[in-house]
């Protein structure tokens, strides 16, 4: 069965660095998306993304996050100055069709911010 | 007010016990509205759709009920495998594809 995988599954980064977490969709899918996860609480949708650029972003996505599709089969999600708070796990998303489709999720990247 | 509540649990039962969660929304434009079943530390799994005319699939019943915006989620037979949370989800607006999480119930099936 087709599947999302992100990679790596634990980054540790030093608070102020960059990092870059990577997904690779299921390879039909056109959709799109990055939520994270804060240890204990809720899960948060981060943005969605369809025809190379962004469809929908939340107000955690500030001008920190960026998000590309570098090639055909790679979404990334960079993080270009880390905070304590970003801590978490992110999880990459997929669908086919957009609206109420069945969002596949993969197995996440845990951040953690020392 | 949340745009989606739960209550957290956790709901601690036997095997073979019917347990029942409910969820509430906020947003009565809301079109559509699922049940993810979350293990720990892993990825949310889409457990169900819910329609309005409520479905079933297997031990697992969800109800709608869009006058009070509320959805259930209704678990028969319980398993030891079914221990999980249980997360209710909701797409807030047509066209968009952003789901909306509840914190999730948590889930406690004992022998």
């Amino acid at each position: 069965e087709p599947e999302v995988t992100q990679t790596p599954s634990h980054q540790v980064t030093q608070m102020g660095q960059e990092v870059i977490l990577r997904c690779v969709p299921i390879s039909n899918h056109l959709y799109f998306y990055w939520y994270r996860q804060i240890l204990g609480q809720k899960v948060e949708f981060l943005v969605s993304f369809y025809n190379n650029e962004i469809s929908e972003k939340s107000e955690i996505f500030d001008d920190q996050f960026s998000v590309e599709r570098p090639d055909g089969s790679n979404f990334t999600l960079k993080i270009r100055s880390t905070k304590l708070e970003d801590s978490a796990m992110y999880f990459c998303a997929s669908s086919n069709r957009g609206g109420r489709d069945t969002q596949y999720f993969g197995p996440g990247t845990r951040l953690t911010v020392l | 007010r949340k745009e989606v509540e739960q209550d957290p649990g956790p709901f601690n039962v036997p095997e073979g016990a019917t347990v029942a969660f409910n969820c509430t929304y906020s947003n009565s434009a809301s079109q559509s509205f699922f049940w993810y079943r979350q293990d720990c530390r892993k990825e949310p799994k889409l457990l169900m759709s819910v329609y309005s005319s409520g479905n079933e699939d297997g031990r697992f019943t969800a109800q709608l009920n869009r006058a009070s915006q509320y959805i259930s989620l209704l678990i028969r037979d319980s398993k030891l495998s079914d221990s999980a949370t249980y997360l209710c989800v909701v797409i807030p607006n047509t066209g968009f594809q952003k789901l909306v999480f509840g914190t999730g119930t948590r889930l406690l099936v004992s022998p």
